[in-house]
């Protein structure tokens, strides 16, 4: 159970689009349809953005979008405003009754 | 209100135990699948167990299989994670979390505020 593999880091200006790439294997990401995203400001709990690959929770700005190609799942994130500097997690099904995270990326609205 | 409340973390020796108690309101609890997710101060989040709505089914991480058990009561709206064998990895800050679409596939739309555990001598 390897975690997924996430960018540490990416970085935006306000206004502009960031893309959130987070790569798996056959065995989840490419495997199945439940995909996740995850935003965690420092120390609060982590609020969910995106499920099923493209779902949104109610009361999520559809400025988020989720997609998946082959073995690589994206968040994509429209109009960055600064309150969307945070932490983004990714998170698969990963079969058998498991799941798995990605390590994380930390997202700078410059 | 919808709420998860997280409780029994503590500081334990390696090789005790504890148990995990999420106490739910403000929604049907039998209705969904829950979660157990940890995270290392400073770290990234890290699943470690789910079951069903009726305990049925559950599933673990490799690193806590044998040794922690997800349980829940839906009379009492709670859910539960004995925890024994205690290593100082399993140190972390646990959250119960609710599951939202398919039982099994991850997705916490709901979270506690989370419970540390510490394991040291």
């Amino acid at each position: 159970q390897s975690a997924l593999t996430q960018p540490r880091s990416v970085s935006g200006s306000p206004g502009q689009s960031v893309t959130i790439p987070c790569t798996g294997t056959s065995s989840d990401v490419g495997g199945y349809s439940h995909v996740s995203w995850y935003q965690q400001h420092q120390g609060k709990a982590p609020k969910l953005i995106i499920y099923d690959v493209i779902k949104r929770p109610s009361g999520v700005p559809d400025r988020f979008s989720g997609s998946k190609s082959g073995n690589t799942a994206s968040l994509t994130i429209s109009g960055l405003q600064a309150e969307d500097d945070s932490d983004y997690y990714c998170c698969s099904y990963a079969g058998s009754y498991t799941v798995i995270f990605g390590g994380g990326t930390k997202l700078t609205v410059l | 209100e919808v709420q998860l409340v997280d409780s029994g973390g503590s500081v334990v020796r390696p090789g005790g135990s504890l148990r995990l108690s999420c106490a739910a309101s403000g929604f049907t609890f039998d209705d969904y699948a829950m979660s157990w997710v940890r995270q290392v101060p400073g770290k990234g989040l890290e699943w470690v167990s789910t079951i069903n709505w009726n305990g049925g089914y559950t599933g673990y991480t490799d690193s806590v299989k044998g040794r922690f058990t997800i349980s829940r009561d839906n009379a009492k709206n709670s859910l539960y994670l004995q925890m024994n064998s205690l290593r100082a990895e399993d140190t972390a800050l646990y959250h119960c979390a609710r599951i939202v679409g398919a039982p099994y596939g991850g997705a916490c739309d709901i979270w506690g505020q989370g419970t540390m555990v510490t394991v040291s001598s």
